[in-house]
């Protein structure tokens, strides 16, 4: 059974710029999760997928945005680089899309904003 | 809206001694209730989920949970630490307000030990 893979495992941007994270779910998982972690913080929530549609979404502005593929793999784009964007991406996937759904995380993308 | 609070940003243990990481929520009915650990430079690991039925429950690498619902309350324990248990440690709350799916993490309690 593979796990839940992501790439890059490290990214340099600059302001204003934009960034594609990719995420490779666990086998058989239809839903994926991304999450921003700044350093010394819990993971936020920025929006999942389910069956390819975005299925909830937290408090991140338009500029960031998402897929997910048949094969169930994601991406997370983010759009005009901030300094602020500067955090570990995670992306997690689980059986279900529910509540109470136990989900598997990648390794994350960390990712910096000159 | 619901919270998770994490009171303790850090905690230090001696190696062999006993933990309980404490956990405090805020949501309208029972919650999911989950606790994550990560290592330095690693995504997060589920260690134990509570839905429903049996208030204690066991996870893995020996770390138990108690759900106190007059507390809001979902603190983590484990009788012996090991030094290896070194880590941050995460309580996350899910549920569906509202019809959409919003997790929610603690900011985390970074567990020291000591040999």
């Amino acid at each position: 059974e593979t796990g839940v893979t992501q790439s890059p495992t490290h990214l340099i941007k600059t302001r204003g710029q934009q960034v594609t994270l990719r995420c490779s779910s666990q086998s058989g998982h239809n839903t994926v999760s991304w999450y921003q972690q700044a350093l010394g913080q819990g993971p936020q929530f920025i929006f999942q997928y389910y069956r390819e549609e975005e299925n909830g979404r937290g408090n991140f502005p338009p500029r960031f945005s998402g897929l997910q593929f048949p094969n169930y793999s994601s991406e997370l784009n983010v759009n005009a680089l901030e300094l602020d964007d500067s955090a570990l991406y995670l992306c997690a996937s689980s059986l279900v899309s529910s509540g109470g759904a136990a989900q598997y995380f990648g390794p994350g993308t960390r990712l910096t904003v000159l | 809206a619901q919270s998770v609070t994490q009171p303790d940003i850090h905690i230090t243990v001696s190696e062999g001694a006993s933990l309980e990481l404490r956990c405090n929520y805020s949501y309208g009915a029972t919650p999911y209730l989950f606790w994550y650990v990560q290592s330095p430079g690693q995504g997060l690991q589920l260690l134990l989920k509570y839905f429903s039925g049996d208030t204690l429950v066991q996870g893995i690498k020996g770390f138990e949970a108690e759900f106190k619902r007059s507390q809001s309350s979902f603190n983590l324990r484990k009788p012996s630490v090991h030094w290896s248990d070194a880590a941050e440690y995460f309580c996350a709350v899910g549920a569906h307000p509202g019809g959409s799916y919003i997790p929610t993490f603690g900011r985390g309690t970074s567990l020291i030990v000591h040999p």
